[in-house]
């Protein structure tokens, strides 16, 4: 079946290590995105992809950093520099910007703790 | 103020109610999407309208693109609907194509008691 998987589900850090969540997609989907989720709050993108080798800054890309070397991998690296890394991150894939308006998938999330 | 905004944030319900869940947003948008996470944090998409009403079982969903509303009604409501729903945007930018980057409300916490 396609989809999204993250991976790890659970994960847990030291403070000042950087660490990378998994993001792998099977979907053929362009467009890729990381969204970080914290108690009460919407959503928040920290990049997105379009196309390979290509990525975009969100909203609140500080301490994070991202590769597209493949369409089916987007990974996301939470760096030491992140203050509060602590949170639930979400993948999400799409067909493209300006294509139909369809195929939207998220993944099941990673949530980091960092201790 | 966000530019997403849902209604209420708590829910709490009966079996058999009746639901209703506000969502409205403040710009132009191509697309409105209505989402269910569970517990276990995975987010499900349960509709992406950009016009009209869809339904889907006991999920019904409209929007109101003049109005910048929309709503997602749930029929018979049960208690494995708990969970929290939450309105998504796509932004369209001022040469009206759209994003696929999504603009989130803060959520719906939707408890149905037995």
């Amino acid at each position: 079946d396609g989809g999204i998987t993250q991976s790890p589900k659970y994960l847990f850090r030291k403070e000042g290590q950087n660490v990378t969540l998994s993001c792998e997609q099977n979907l053929n989907h362009d467009a890729m995105y990381w969204y970080r989720q914290d108690p009460g709050q919407g959503l928040r993108l920290i990049y997105y992809s379009q196309i390979v080798n290509d990525f975009q800054k969100g909203d609140i890309a500080e301490g994070y950093s991202v590769s597209r070397e493949k369409k089916e991998s987007f990974p996301l690296t939470v760096t030491s520099a992140q203050k509060n890394p602590t949170a639930f991150y979400l993948c999400a894939s799409s067909i493209g910007d300006n294509r139909a308006l369809l195929g939207y998938t998220f993944g099941s999330g990673t949530r980091l703790t960092v201790v | 103020k966000n530019e997403v905004e849902q209604s209420p944030q708590n829910l709490t319900a009966q079996e058999g109610e009746f639901i209703t869940i506000n969502c409205s947003y403040s710009v132009g948008i191509s697309a409105l999407h209505w989402l269910q996470q569970h517990p276990g944090g995975g987010i499900v998409s349960l509709f992406m309208l950009s016009s009209g009403k869809k339904k889907h079982g006991r999920l019904i969903a409209t929007i109101n693109i003049q109005e910048k509303h929309s709503s997602l009604h749930i029929t018979a409501s049960h208690p494995r609907d708990s969970a929290v729903y939450i309105c998504a945007v796509r932004l369209k930018n001022a040469g009206g194509t759209s994003y696929g980057k999504l603009t989130f409300g803060q959520g719906t916490i939707l408890t149905v008691h037995p």
